[in-house]
C-alpha cells in the first residue's frame, strides 16, 4: 500500500498569516492515464470532509484561491495564504492514483 | 445539487450487523462511484473500497474484505453497505463520498457497538 506522510501533525497560526502542509508518498502518484490523483481535504470540527483540491492542483468548486496545491511524483504541498477563522480543522490528503486508497495522517490547523 | 444522505446512527450488540445507505440526488446516480470511508474518533480516515452503480463493480480494500459488502439501488439511487460480525472496533463514524475526487460527501453516521 501506498504510505501517505503528512506533515506537520498540527499548527497554530494568526489570521492573515500563510502556512504550508507537507505530503510525500512512498510510491509516484502518477497513473498509467497520466493523471496524478492526489487530493486535499478539510475537516471542520464536527463536520464530514469536504474536498479543496483535486489532481494536485485543481481547485474545488466553490473553494477560495487562498488554497493552492502544488506538486509532483511524491511530493506534495498545500498552501493556504491569508487563513482565515472558518480554515479551522483537519487537513487530510489523500491518494486516488493507487488502490487501496491512503489517506495521510492529517493536519491538525489551529487558530492562535 | 448534488447532495448524499446517510442514514441515522445505529447502535449494535457484537456479532450482529448493520446496514448503512447513502442516498444520492442532483445527479446521474449510474455514472459516478460511490466510495465509503471509515474514522474512529479523533483518528484519521481508512478507505474501506468502493461500488460503481452503474454495473455493481466492487472493490474492497484487503482489510475490510469480509468485513463489509456494498450493494446499489438504482431505481432509489441508493447505495449500502453492509457490516458484518461487528466488533468493538468497527465503533466508528462512517462516510460516502462520490467519486476518486471525493467531490461529495454524506454527512456521516456514528455506528457503536456494544453490548
Amino acid at each position: 500500500d501506498v504510505v501517505m506522510t503528512q506533515t506537520p501533525p498540527s499548527l497554530s497560526v494568526a489570521i492573515g498569516q500563510s502556512v504550508s502542509i507537507s505530503c510525500k508518498s512512498s510510491q509516484s502518484l502518477v497513473h498509467s492515464d497520466g493523471k496524478t490523483y492526489l487530493n486535499w481535504l478539510l475537516q471542520n470540527p464536527g463536520q464530514s470532509p469536504k474536498r479543496l483540491i483535486y489532481q494536485v492542483s485543481n481547485l474545488g468548486s466553490g473553494v477560495p484561491d487562498r488554497f493552492s496545491g502544488t506538486g509532483s511524483e511524491k511530493d506534495f504541498t498545500l498552501k493556504i495564504s491569508r487563513v482565515e477563522a472558518e480554515d479551522l480543522g483537519v487537513y487530510h490528503c489523500v491518494q486516488a492514483t493507487h488502490v487501496p486508497l491512503t489517506f495521510g495522517s492529517g493536519t491538525k490547523l489551529e487558530i492562535k | 445539487q448534488v447532495q448524499l444522505q446517510q442514514s441515522g446512527a445505529e447502535l449494535a450488540k457484537p456479532g450482529t450487523s448493520v446496514k448503512l445507505s447513502c442516498k444520492a440526488s442532483g445527479y446521474t446516480f449510474t455514472s459516478y462511484y460511490i466510495y465509503w470511508v471509515k474514522q474512529r474518533p479523533g483518528q484519521g480516515l481508512e478507505w474501506i473500497g468502493y461500488i460503481y452503480p452503474g454495473n455493481g463493480g466492487t472493490y474492497y480494500s484487503e482489510k475490510f474484505k469480509g468485513k463489509a459488502t456494498f450493494t446499489a439501488d438504482t431505481s432509489s439511487s441508493t447505495a449500502y453497505m453492509l457490516l458484518g460480525s461487528l466488533t468493538p472496533e468497527d465503533s466508528a463514524y462512517y462516510f460516502c463520498a462520490r467519486s476518486r475526487y471525493f467531490d461529495y460527501w454524506g454527512q456521516g453516521v456514528m455506528v457503536t457497538v456494544s453490548s
